[in-house]
This record gives C-alpha cells, sequence and structure tokens, in this order.
C-alpha cells in the first residue's frame, strides 16, 4: 500500500541551526501539506502546497520557515534558525485532490520529531 | 473560523466495552468532519469521515461516528472496544477554503 514517508524520524538541533524536514508524498498525489504537534497540544495546520507553490499558510508559517519540492518526489520544510519553540512532531501529508474541494483524505506520514536544544 | 474541541483528552475503557469520544465543531458553514487514529509510532490514520448524506457514518475497526447538526457534535464509538484499538484520536473540521484543523486529540486506553 503506498504510504508517505518523513525523514528523519527524530532530529535533535541546537537553537539557531538550520533544519530540513524531508517527505515523499504518495506518488500520484497532487496537493503536500506539513502540520506539527507540540507536545500536549493539537495538530496544526503550518502550510499546503499544489503545483510548486504555497496555496495557503497558517500564522505559524513565518518566515523562519518555507517549503520546496526540490525533484519529482521529495516536499522539504526547512526551519532557518530554530528556537526553542520549535520542538514538536512534524506531519507530512498529501492528497490526490484538495481537500476542502472535494473532501479527499489526506494520507500522513509517521512524522519527524524536532527537538532544539 | 472553524474549530474542534474534544472533550476529554484521556479516555479509559474495559476490554469489550462501549467506547464513546466526544467531538464538537464550530463551523459558520456545512463541515467536512474527519476522525484519525494514531497508533504508537505511527501517522495518522483516517478513521472515518462525513460529507454530505447520510449522518451515521461507519469507518474502519468497528468504528462509527454520527453528525449532529441540532448540536455540533460528531461523536465516534464504538460498541465493543478491543486491546488494539488504543490509539490516540483526533478529530478534524473542514469548510470549503480552509485547512484541515485538528482537535487536541484524546488518548483511548483498553485494560483487560
Amino acid at each position: 500500500e503506498p504510504e508517505v514517508t518523513q525523514t528523519p524520524s527524530h532530529q535533535v538541533t541546537q537553537m539557531g541551526q538550520e533544519v530540513i524536514l524531508r517527505c515523499v508524498p504518495i506518488s500520484n498525489h497532487l496537493y503536500f501539506y506539513w502540520y506539527r504537534q507540540i507536545l500536549g497540544q493539537k495538530v496544526e495546520f503550518l502550510v499546503s502546497f499544489y503545483n510548486n507553490e504555497i496555496s495557503e499558510k497558517s500564522e505559524i508559517f513565518d518566515d523562519q520557515f518555507s517549503v520546496e519540492r526540490p525533484d519529482g518526489s521529495n516536499f522539504t520544510l526547512k526551519i532557518r534558525s530554530t528556537k526553542l519553540e520549535d520542538s514538536a512532531m512534524y506531519f507530512c501529508a498529501s492528497s490526490e485532490r484538495r481537500v476542502a474541494g472535494a473532501a479527499g483524505e489526506l494520507f500522513f506520514g509517521e512524522g519527524s520529531r524536532l527537538t532544539v536544544l | 473560523a472553524q474549530s474542534v474541541t474534544q472533550l476529554g483528552s484521556h479516555v479509559s475503557v474495559s476490554e469489550g466495552a462501549l467506547v464513546l469520544l466526544r467531538c464538537n465543531y464550530s463551523s459558520s458553514v456545512p463541515p467536512y468532519l474527519f476522525w484519525y487514529v494514531q497508533y504508537p509510532n505511527q501517522g495518522l490514520q483516517l478513521l472515518l469521515k462525513y460529507t454530505t448524506g447520510a449522518t451515521l457514518v461507519k469507518g474502519i475497526n468497528g468504528f462509527e461516528a454520527e453528525f449532529k447538526k441540532s448540536e455540533t457534535s460528531f461523536h465516534l464509538t464504538k460498541p465493543s472496544a478491543h486491546m488494539s484499538d488504543a490509539a490516540e484520536y483526533f478529530c478534524a473540521v473542514i469548510s470549503p477554503g480552509t485547512a484541515l484543523i485538528f482537535g487536541k486529540g484524546t488518548t483511548l486506553s483498553v485494560s483487560s
């Protein structure tokens, strides 16, 4: 069964360092998403991406964050200068269709746990 | 703006007992509603969804949920809990033009 894969599963970094989280969405999916979950809090939407550009982003997704689809398979989230409060589980997701328009299902990866010291 | 509230961050049941996980939503337009489950060390997996039509929806693993517009609720139930149901459950809502918004999650524990 096709699945979304994320790497690394856990990354520890020093405050101020750049981090890149990688995701390989399901191959025929066109819409890509990043969500995060700070320990003990809700899963929060960060950004959605379609046709090589951001289609929607939340207030959390500030200038420190960026996303990229550098090739036909990977979808990356970059945090330029990490802060302590960026420590969270980051989930990548993909869908065939835009969820809002057609209630297409989001398929999630297992998450990348980021710990900022 | 839409939102989701899950009542109870932790629910404990005995094996064979009824499972009831509560979810209330707030949306200015008819919402689409979802329940996702996260087993330990795994990603989020769709359990079931309500878009239009029948208000009682059935999902995987014997779970079902009923959309009640008058109560703005979408509670998740299962008649008989199994040990393998122990996981974290997330209710989520979406309205046209918005991203999927999750609740804080409810951890379900099942004891023998």
